[in-house]
């Protein structure tokens, strides 16, 4: 247990299904973070928030939509995905925005049919 | 160029060498970096960050920092099987309204009994 918790683990699902992770970081930290890892690519952010605030967007697809309730809770919303978007969705944490090392979940391993 | 640049390996020793692992970074203004082990399967975990110019040593790891050759390594001394993993270098780079952690691909590590 890393102090940051993902659901589901695996996810498999259709170009057409609405699906969201889940993320809970146990840490106290006021940052979160979602990460894309594909297979022989470094991680690619995606996502950064500060305090629950949205401070950085990366050129992401608006397939993917990121909510932060609160500085404990990160979800990613997905819809309507292509296969090459299957991939390791990785959630991390730190204590602040400012460059921190950060704390890592498990992942969600997610494969688009 | 790649922000953050790793030999993808893998880097084969035998177990009780010293392994060196070597990463550049392009942005001269990094001021943070991290080393991360990340098993098959696995999330990434950190193992070592270092700040300033010089050797931090963490019992088996020492990570090495030249900022004015932007060049940061591990060094995992008497390795052993158990350190087969992926070692990713981290770089903190302030992007327009936040600090992010940016990776390198990664090099792949081999100890063999």
């Amino acid at each position: 247990e890393t102090g940051v918790t993902q659901t589901p683990r695996h996810l498999v699902m259709g170009m057409t299904n609405k699906k969201s992770l889940k993320c809970e970081q146990h840490l106290g930290h006021n940052a979160m973070y979602w990460y894309k890892q594909s297979a022989k690519k470094p991680l690619e952010l995606m996502f950064v928030y500060n305090f629950k605030e949205q401070t950085e967007n990366n050129s992401v697809p608006s397939r993917f939509s990121p909510e932060c309730p609160n500085s404990s809770h990160l979800f990613l919303h997905l819809h309507t995905l292509q296969p090459e978007d299957s991939a390791l969705y990785l959630c991390a944490s730190s204590p602040s925005g400012e460059g921190g090392g950060y704390t890592f979940g498990s992942g969600t391993r997610l494969t688009v049919v | 160029q790649k922000e953050v640049e790793q030999n993808s390996g893998p880097l084969s020793v035998p177990e009780g060498a010293i392994a060196s692992l070597n990463c550049t970074y392009s942005d001269r203004g990094s001021q943070s970096f991290f080393w991360y082990r990340q098993y098959s399967g696995k999330s990434p975990e950190l193992i070592m960050f270092i700040y300033s110019n010089g050797d931090k040593e963490d019992g088996r790891f020492t990570a090495q920092l030249n900022k004015a050759s932007q060049y940061v390594s591990l060094l995992i001394r008497d390795s052993q099987p158990s350190d087969s993993a992926t070692y990713l270098c981290a770089v903190v780079h302030l992007g327009d309204s936040s600090y992010k952690l940016i990776f390198g691909s990664g090099t792949r590590l081999l100890v063999r009994p």
